[in-house]
């Protein structure tokens, strides 16, 4: 099983900030098979980014994704209102699909 | 409009099971697979299995088998999730997630969840 690691667990930021979030996996992830998705409060998660660095759809740029093999990045350019929550990362190469344990952007 | 609307909150005692639906709509049912995750309370997500809406076959998370069945019925194009011997732990917000395949020359290309229902609440207690 691919364990992934997120950090930091909470990110405490200003709106206009830059974020930059890690998602480190234990082994190789597959193909880059590397997805990033938000979850506000009371909500289900929705995807951003997958293959480590495509945009899901009707994501806005400021989203982008990066990485490989086992280390990768979600970096949000300029953090609006509406981006503050939990992200995490999953991995889709191999079974069982794993997810890491999430990182918190919070206003600071 | 394309979504995936689940059933409604469930509350169980413990040894009980429950069967959470998954009705989707505006889209091609069978070419999607279906992913069951669930969210313990202040926890990540814990994927849990996926069902092939075209074939009707299952795979399950290690944690779950002998535990969890994820069928579904292509005529009103709904999947459902039953898990049995519910303990406290089971406590958890349930999703449904969709996931676009693609299979070339008999190989199959896995992807992330582009579609997620919006959960169904069960709680276990006595």
């Amino acid at each position: 099983e691919i364990v992934l690691t997120q950090s930091p667990g909470t990110l405490s930021l200003s709106p206009g900030e830059r974020a930059t979030l890690s998602c480190r996996a234990s082994q190789s992830v597959s193909s880059n098979y590397l997805a990033w998705y938000q979850q506000k409060p009371g909500q289900a998660p929705r995807l951003l980014i997958y293959g480590a660095s495509s945009r899901a759809t009707g994501i806005p740029d400021r989203f982008s994704g990066s990485g490989s093999g086992t280390d990768f990045t979600l970096t949000i350019s300029r953090l609006e209102p509406e981006d503050f929550a939990v992200y995490y990362c999953q991995q889709y190469g191999s079974s069982p699909r794993t997810f890491g344990q999430g990182t918190k952007v919070e206003i600071k | 409009q394309v979504q995936l609307v689940q059933s409604g909150a469930e509350v169980k005692k413990p040894g009980a099971s429950v069967k959470v639906s998954c009705k989707a709509s505006g889209y091609p049912f069978t070419a999607y697979f279906m992913h069951w995750v669930r969210q313990a309370p202040g926890q990540g997500p814990e994927w849990m299995g996926w069902i092939d809406l075209k074939s009707g076959a299952a795979r399950y998370a290690q944690n779950f088998q002998g535990r969890v069945t994820m069928t579904r019925d292509t005529s009103i194009t709904t999947a459902y999730m039953e898990l049995t011997s519910l303990r406290s732990d089971d406590t958890a917000v349930y999703y449904c997630a969709r996931e676009p395949y693609e299979c070339i020359n008999g190989v199959c290309y896995s992807d992330a969840f582009d579609l997620w229902g919006l959960g169904t609440m069960v709680t276990v207690s006595s």
